[in-house]
C-alpha cells in the first residue's frame, strides 16, 4: 500500500508568482485535506476535497484554490504568492465516508517546502 | 471546535514514562480528542484517540477523566525517537476523516540520553 505522496519536496519562488503543489493520496482514499504550516506553528486547514468537491475551506483567502481529480490526486495552487505564504504544505488523505475506520484519522504525506523570496 | 491548551515543551530522559496533559474545557458531548505526532520535516501521524475512560494501543495510553475537560498522554519507556512534536486535537468525530483537523501549538518533547 502507497501511502501520500507530495511533489515537489522544496520550492523556491519569488514574490508576485503562482505555485502548484501536488499530492498522491493513499490507496482506496476520496478525501484529501490541504494544511499549511509556518515554522514553529501547528498545521492550519486550508480546505478539503470529497470526491472532486470542495467541501470545506479554512480562513485563507481566494488566491488559494485546489483541484481533486477523478484518481483522487490533487493540486494546491497559490496565486500573487506572499512572503508570508512560506511555509511546509501537507497534503493528507483519508478514506471518506463508508466503511469502518477511527475518527479524525488523516494520513498525512511529508510536505512541500515553500520559500517565497 | 474546542480550543486546547497544553505545555509548550517538555524534556525527559530516555526510559522514562512521559505524560503530557491537554486542557480541553470547552469540549462538547460529541467531541472526540485525538493526538498527532509530528517529527522534524515529516507530516504529523495519528497516535491515538478517545471519548472517555483510558484507551492503550502498542504505541501510548490516553487517560481521559469523567468530566473530560483535560486528557493525559502517556508515552512509556520513552526514546530517543520519540523526540517530536505532539498535538492534542478535540473535535466532533466524523467517520472516514471527513472533517478539517484544528491544531494548536502543540508540546515539544525532547529524550535525552
Amino acid at each position: 500500500e502507497t501511502g501520500v505522496t507530495q511533489s515537489p519536496t522544496h520550492l523556491i519562488k519569488t514574490r508576485g508568482q503562482q505555485v502548484t503543489l501536488r499530492c498522491s493520496s493513499q490507496s482506496g482514499h476520496n478525501t484529501v485535506s490541504w494544511y499549511q504550516q509556518a515554522l514553529g506553528q501547528g498545521p492550519q486547514f486550508i480546505f478539503q476535497y470529497y470526491r472532486e468537491e470542495e467541501n470545506g475551506r479554512g480562513n485563507f483567502p481566494p488566491r488559494f484554490s485546489g483541484l481533486q481529480f477523478p484518481n483522487y490526486s490533487s493540486e494546491l495552487n497559490v496565486n500573487a504568492l506572499e512572503l508570508d505564504d512560506s511555509a511546509l504544505y501537507l497534503c493528507a488523505s483519508s478514506p471518506g465516508t463508508g466503511g469502518s475506520f477511527t475518527y479524525n484519522e488523516q494520513f498525512f504525506g511529508p510536505g512541500t517546502r515553500l520559500t517565497v523570496l | 471546535l474546542a480550543k486546547t491548551t497544553q505545555p509548550i515543551s517538555m524534556d525527559s530522559y530516555e526510559g522514562q514514562e512521559v505524560n503530557i496533559t491537554c486542557s480541553h474545557n470547552n469540549i462538547a458531548t460529541n467531541d472526540y480528542i485525538t493526538w498527532y505526532q509530528q517529527f522534524p520535516s515529516q507530516g504529523p501521524r495519528f497516535i491515538i484517540q478517545g471519548y472517555k475512560t483510558k484507551v492503550t494501543n502498542e504505541v501510548a495510553s490516553l487517560f481521559i477523566p469523567a468530566d473530560r475537560k483535560s486528557s493525559t498522554l502517556s508515552l512509556p519507556r520513552v526514546s530517543l525517537s520519540d523526540t517530536a512534536v505532539y498535538y492534542c486535537l478535540v473535535g466532533a468525530a466524523f467517520s472516514g476523516g471527513y472533517n478539517k483537523l484544528i491544531f494548536g501549538a502543540g508540546t515539544r518533547l525532547a529524550v535525552h540520553p
